[in-house]
Parts: structure tokens; sequence; C-alpha cells
């Protein structure tokens, strides 16, 4: 079976703009999580996503958001981008039938540079 | 004081050398505690993990948590170039849905 995929591979935007970012997990698992992995700041979990409804989210502000579509694909925005955004965001989803464990995989990420 | 700390690195070894690899939390409530990898331009992968306390060992890889000096460590013997990636401790409480990670040590294995 395929594994999480995240598109687009590279973004690069200049502040003050909007950027979106898309995950597909593996098919059938429904839960998604959205990761930051910054430079010097290891990975730092953003965002959680369960049958369409956002379950939970780390400490960023409210500019980074998202949701979940029907086929339980991901999409996270983050608004007004500033240069810290600059980072890997990484999605992963949990094995199916679970909606959190120890194990998640992991899609290969989105670098995003905002300039 | 972060909830868990782990070196960043990178850490430089030759070829077949024994590797250890620390990581230290603040958070007694951590129950699972994990070790992934992630290679360049890679998403992480689940290497190992282990559940309260004690040792597992999984081919050339040992995990080792002491939950009374909040320590967990992975040890890979006969070190391969092949293991040269950014490895992640990971951690999580029982009945909440969320890893807190460490920052990364970044092993560079050198034939």
């Amino acid at each position: 079976e395929a594994g999480v995929t995240q598109s687009p591979t590279h973004l690069i935007k200049t502040r003050g703009q909007q950027a979106t970012l898309r995950c597909s997990p593996i098919s059938g698992h429904t839960s998604v999580y959205w990761y930051q992995q910054a430079l010097g700041l290891g990975l730092q979990f953003l965002l959680w996503y369960d049958e369409g409804e956002e379950r939970n989210r780390g400490n960023f502000p409210p500019r980074f958001s998202g949701r979940q579509f029907p086929n339980y694909s991901s999409e996270l925005n983050v608004n007004a981008l500033e240069l810290e955004d600059s980072a890997l965001y990484l999605c992963a989803s949990p094995p199916r039938g679970t909606r959190s464990s120890y194990e998640q995989y992991f899609g290969p990420g989105t670098r995003l540079t905002v300039t | 004081q972060k909830e868990v700390e782990q070196d960043p690195g990178p850490l430089s070894v030759p070829e077949g050398a024994i590797v250890s690899l620390n990581c230290t939390y603040s958070n007694s409530a951590f129950q699972y505690f994990m070790w992934y990898r992630q290679y360049s331009r890679k998403g992480p992968e689940l290497l190992m993990y282990t559940y309260s306390s004690g040792n597992k060992e999984d081919g050339r890889f040992t995990a080792q948590v002491d939950k009374s000096s909040k320590y967990i460590s992975l040890f890979i013997r006969d070190s391969q170039p092949s293991d040269s990636a950014t490895y992640l401790c990971a951690m999580m409480r029982i009945g909440y849905s969320t890893l807190t990670f460490g920052k990364g040590t970044m092993l560079l294995v050198s034939p």
C-alpha cells in the first residue's frame, strides 16, 4: 500500500503570504498529525485531525490552521507567513484503526521557505 | 527546561564502532519511549519502542529506558555507513495523543 504522501515537495513564499500544504494518509487511516521541523528546534506537534475534526493543537498561533476532508486527506494553511515559519512540515498517521499511537507513519514532508 | 533534551551532534564514528545515543526528559508521566530514524530528505520512521522501563533488543539495536534517572539510550552495534541518519527520541503519555520529540542527533558513520 502507498505510504503517506505530501505535496508540494518544496514551497517558496514571501513574508505575509499564505501557504497551503497537503497530505494524504495511508489508505484507510483516518487520523492525521501535522508537525513542524525547524532548524534547531526539532519536531514540534502542530495539529491533529481525526474523522474530519480538529482534536488537538500544539503551541502555535491561530494563523496555523487546517482541515480534514471526507476522504481523510488534510490541508495545512499558514497565513501571514513569517520568516521563522521556514521549516519542513511533516504529516503523519498512526496505524489503521487507531486514533493515536506511539507509532506514526510519516510522509516525506514539504519544505517551506519564506523569504 | 525542555521536556526532552537530546544532543544534536553531529556524532562521527568509524564503521564497526558501537554508538550510544541518549535523551533525558523531565516529565515522569511519559510511559512510551521511541526512537525514530530520519534519513536526509525523508520523514522519520519508527526504529524501536519501549513501554515503561527496561531493555529491548532488535538485531544490532538496543533501546534502554531508566525511568528513575529519566534517561533513555539507543545503542547501535557494528555501525554501518547506512546507519548515517538523524536519530530522534520521542515519548508519549498514556491517554495522550501526541508525541514529544527530542531535537534529534545526527550520526555519521564513515567507511
